[in-house]
């Protein structure tokens, strides 16, 4: 089965300031997907990026980034110019491209510094 | 478009009962998934729904059934509720087999 880590259980980032959470995943297959939610106090899941794996580019949404390394099997998120509203709970997960179950990674907690 | 709805947001059951949770996907998604969410073992999947079709179960107990109809709407049913049964359970719907998720705002299932 795929698994997916992320080994910062919390992080901190003064407002403003760039931080970057890690993720690695394991997995066999060649063609998948890789996302990054956030979750805030109110619970609600919120897409932040999308990666497919066969692109080499690694995607961009706005101040949300990502460095995607394949053969590292590695899958960090760079966030530039925090802001108060990022802080929240960031998951990593992973879904194969044959079906929508998703892995996830047990999250690391953004903390923003004002 | 609207969101993810789930319903309802908040429940209380006891032990030995039996639960059953609502989820209505984005219009035009065909894909329901269901996660539990719980501070012990995080985030895990439960089962995905895709034209009225279980596609994928995750590694949960027969008390855990779930269905969807034609319309793309999906029901999680738990039976016999555990203690451990309380939980966050996240919907999630996505347009096609293998897609990006977008999901609802849960609801909070507790048991006593």
């Amino acid at each position: 089965a795929q698994t997916v880590t992320q080994s910062q259980p919390e992080m901190s980032v003064q407002e403003a300031e760039t931080v970057t959470l890690s993720c690695t995943y394991d997995t066999s297959e060649s063609d998948y997907y890789l996302f990054w939610y956030k979750q805030p106090p109110s619970r609600q899941m919120i897409l932040v990026i999308r990666q497919e794996a066969y692109k080499q580019q690694n995607a961009t949404e706005n101040r949300f980034s990502v460095n995607f390394q394949k053969a590292a099997k590695s899958f960090s998120l760079k966030i530039s110019d925090s802001q108060l509203g990022d802080a929240a709970m960031y998951f990593c997960a992973y879904s194969s491209n044959t079906g929508n179950q998703f892995y996830f990674g047990t999250g690391t907690s953004l903390t923003v510094i004002p | 478009k609207a969101g993810v709805t789930q319903t309802p947001r908040y429940l209380i059951k006891t032990r030995g009962q039996q639960v059953t949770l609502s989820c209505s996907p984005i219009s035009g998604h065909r894909s329901v998934s269901w996660y539990q969410q719980t501070p012990g073992q995080g985030l895990q999947f439960l089962f995905e729904y895709f034209s009225e079709t279980q596609r994928n179960k995750g590694n949960f107990p027969g008390r855990f059934s779930g269905r969807q109809f034609s319309n793309s709407r999906s029901e999680m049913n738990v039976s016999t509720l555990e203690l451990g049964d309380s939980a966050l359970y996240l919907c999630a719907s996505g347009p096609g087999k293998a897609d990006t998720q977008y999901f609802g705002p849960g609801t909070r299932l507790t048991v006593l």
